[in-house]
């Protein structure tokens, strides 16, 4: 157990609405990151940080921004959201010391109706 | 372009006998290569991994083989349990130069169901 809840776990919304999903990590790890898990698809990488305020961009970013601005904290905002984006998400950091090895939390399911 | 490829979207195998997870890769930058379970209404768990230097790892009863030269990988179980069905994603890591983020990239995933 990486220490890792997510909140909400369940959310639906309307279209053009803001959303912010929040991933919170007990364990101070400096690498946290956002999937998206879509059936035939895999997860797919939306956003990353490396650090407080460091971001970057993943394969699927578009439509999402991010933000870190403590270590246990990084929260995923669709600044407006469409139903492209009704998926599952999950919050993943990674393993100390180098390893690439990565622990998720729970998800958060989300609905754009 | 997906780079990281699982043809199969399942599996079927009587509990007791060998399960083969099989796992395609396109970029030969890759040196680290991960298996993850899933369970439905959970997140992933990771199971075990493999770096590009060795061409297998064992863990319990579940066993990596790497195959660089046909960027291949496949998971092994063995014995297969009714406790083993779920979703199961391979995922690879790899920089070319831009520092040691981590990133992986994920395969579709393969649906295992063992039978009693």
């Amino acid at each position: 157990d990486a220490g890792i809840t997510q909140s909400p776990r369940h959310k639906v919304t309307e279209t053009g609405t803001p959303v912010t999903l929040r991933c919170h990590q007990t364990e101070n790890h400096r690498y946290m990151y956002w999937y998206r898990q879509d059936p035939g698809h895999g997860l797919r990488l939306i956003h990353y940080s490396y650090g407080v305020k460091d971001t970057d961009k993943g394969e699927v970013s578009d439509g999402y921004s991010v933000s870190r601005s403590k270590t246990e904290d990084f929260l995923l905002t669709l600044e407006s959201a469409t139903s492209s984006q009704t998926s599952v998400y999950f919050c993943a950091i990674r393993g100390q010391g180098g390893t690439y090895e990565q622990y998720f939390g729970p998800g958060t399911r989300l609905t754009v109706t | 372009d997906q780079q990281v490829k699982q043809n199969s979207p399942s599996l079927s195998v009587q509990e007791g006998r060998i399960s083969i997870l099989n796992c395609d890769y396109t970029n030969s930058m890759f040196d680290y290569f991960l298996w993850y379970k899933k369970y439905p209404a959970e997140g992933p768990t990771f199971l075990i991994s493999i770096s590009s230097i060795k061409d297998k790892n064992e863990d319990g009863r579940f066993t990596v083989f790497l195959n660089k030269s046909a960027k291949h990988l496949s998971l092994h179980i063995v014995p297969s349990q009714p406790g083993d069905s779920a979703v199961y994603f391979c995922a690879a890591s790899g920089e070319n130069g831009s520092g040691n983020t981590g990133k992986l990239i994920f395969g579709q995933g393969t649906t295992l169901q063992v039978k009693p």
